[in-house]
């Protein structure tokens, strides 16, 4: 299986400033298509996961461009800038370019 | 509006059987992969089945590989899970969502416990 390591787990941030977050993966995510199924996510206190990013670096519908996603091979990267209240939760890289599909653990964004 | 509902949670005993459903709206259901998601309390996400749109393949992880089948009905464009010998480590939210290369939408989530 494909181990998705998420860091780091907890992440203080002030208002307005910026962060990042790293998903390291033990194999490359690059698809026999060619492709790269690397995606992220952000779960809200009390929600469902909602899908920020797909294939690394596009934003899904409704997602402001505040977030940012990049990488390549096994090493990816969420930036979020200019943070907001609603930003607030954990995130979570998804890998699915191999069965079976693996998350990361998780990376909980709170206030300084 | 891309909805997905699940129903059929609830409290069940060990080695016993549950069947999960999931009504699909707003899209066409039988043009997408659907896959269902959990996520134990407290804990992180963990993938759990997926189907083709045509129904005619499957795939699982190892720790419910032989114990749950993921079927669709593409007519009632709804999406079940069939969960046997239950187990307490089953215990989780449970998450019907679109699958688009990405799980691009979520179900609001059904809890499952598994308890004597």
């Amino acid at each position: 299986d494909v181990l998705m390591t998420q860091t780091p787990v907890s992440l203080p941030v002030s208002l307005g400033g910026q962060v990042s977050i790293s998903c390291r993966s033990s194999q490359s995510l690059v698809h026999s298509d060619g492709n790269t199924y690397l995606h992220w996510y952000l779960q809200k206190p009390g929600q469902s996961p909602q899908l920020l990013i797909y294939r690394v670096s596009n934003r899904f519908s409704g997602v402001p461009d505040r977030f940012s996603g990049s990488g390549s091979g096994t090493d990816f990267t969420l930036k979020i800038s200019r943070v907001e209240p609603e930003d607030l939760g954990v995130y979570y890289c998804l890998q699915s370019t191999h069965f079976p599909y693996t998350f990361g653990a998780g990376t909980k964004l709170e206030l300084k | 509006e891309v909805q997905l509902v699940e129903t059929g949670g609830g409290l069940v005993q060990p080695g016993r059987s549950l069947k999960l459903s999931c009504v699909a709206s707003g899209f066409t259901f039988n043009n997408y992969w659907m896959s269902w998601t959990r996520q134990a309390p407290g804990k992180g996400l963990e993938w759990v089945a997926s189907i083709t749109n045509s129904g005619g393949s499957t795939y699982y992880p190892d720790s419910v590989k032989g114990r749950f089948t993921i079927s669709r009905d593409n007519a009632q464009n709804t999406l079940y899970l069939q969960m046997n010998s239950l187990r307490s480590e089953d215990t989780a939210t449970y998450y019907c969502t679109r699958e688009n290369w990405a799980f691009d939408y979520w179900g609001q989530g059904v809890m499952v416990t598994v308890s004597s």
